[in-house]
């Protein structure tokens, strides 16, 4: 299978604690975002990146959030001092954009189910 | 920035019935247009795209959108509903023109009824 991975598929974890998803891309992909999911809702932009650059963080990121990509392939979101609204659905996407980025289609991963009890 | 609204959290058909999920865009310039099916635990699956050209666009499944600038809507349609079809289904647009990363509607859940 060659989509995009991500690791785990669920993580239920207690209040405060730290937490971090794996995301690995489709290997050709130059772009990956990271979205957000709550109940009920489409998923929100939280950051993406080119390549390892990190080049647009939502204000949707707090300083909890923390996310990288150090050699341009897979991705890592960590969250520190986890909180319960912070239980949600976060979904990983790559794409391979050249030029102005149009035309471009995202593929997305089957996403990670954070439960903060 | 750009927005879709999707009109209706909830649709019901019955199998064999035709789907109608409705989605409209604010947008001074016509947008890219997507439509994305979500099934229970599972990632975003893209059904359709809207670029330039022909206002009719085909995707996978069956499904189809119609562009229609005059109006602002980019509804998704489909002639017959198969019960593999219940999900969730996103409209979403570029946050800017001409990005790609990506503004969702709220979602409409298609159940299908036997």
């Amino acid at each position: 299978d060659t989509g995009v991975s991500q690791n785990p598929r669920h993580k239920i974890t207690k209040r405060g604690q730290n937490v971090t998803f794996r995301c690995d891309p489709i290997s050709e992909h130059n772009r990956l975002y990271w979205y957000r999911q709550t109940l009920g809702q489409g998923p929100e932009f939280l950051t993406y990146f080119q390549n390892e650059a990190q080049l647009e963080k939502s204000r949707l990121l707090s300083d909890r959030f923390s996310a990288e990509r150090p050699k341009g392939s897979f991705s890592t979101l960590e969250i520190q001092r986890t909180e319960q609204g912070d239980s949600a659905m976060y979904l990983c996407a790559s794409s391979l954009v050249r030029g102005t980025g149009r035309n471009t289609e995202a593929f997305f991963g089957q996403g990670t189910r954070l439960t903060v009890v | 920035a750009q927005s879709v609204t999707q009109l209706g959290s909830h649709v019901s058909v019955s199998e064999g019935a035709l789907v109608l999920l409705r989605c409209n865009y604010s947008s001074s310039v016509p947008p890219y247009l997507f439509w994305y099916v979500q099934y229970p635990n599972q990632g975003l699956q893209l059904l359709l795209k809207y670029t330039t050209g022909a206002t009719l666009v085909k995707g996978i499944n069956g499904f189809e959108a119609e562009f229609k600038k005059s109006e602002t809507s980019f509804h998704l349609t489909k002639p017959s509903a198969h019960m593999s079809d219940a999900a969730e289904y996103f409209c979403a647009v570029p946050r800017q023109f001409g990005n790609e990363k990506l503004t969702f509607g709220t979602g409409t859940r298609l159940t299908i009824i036997p």
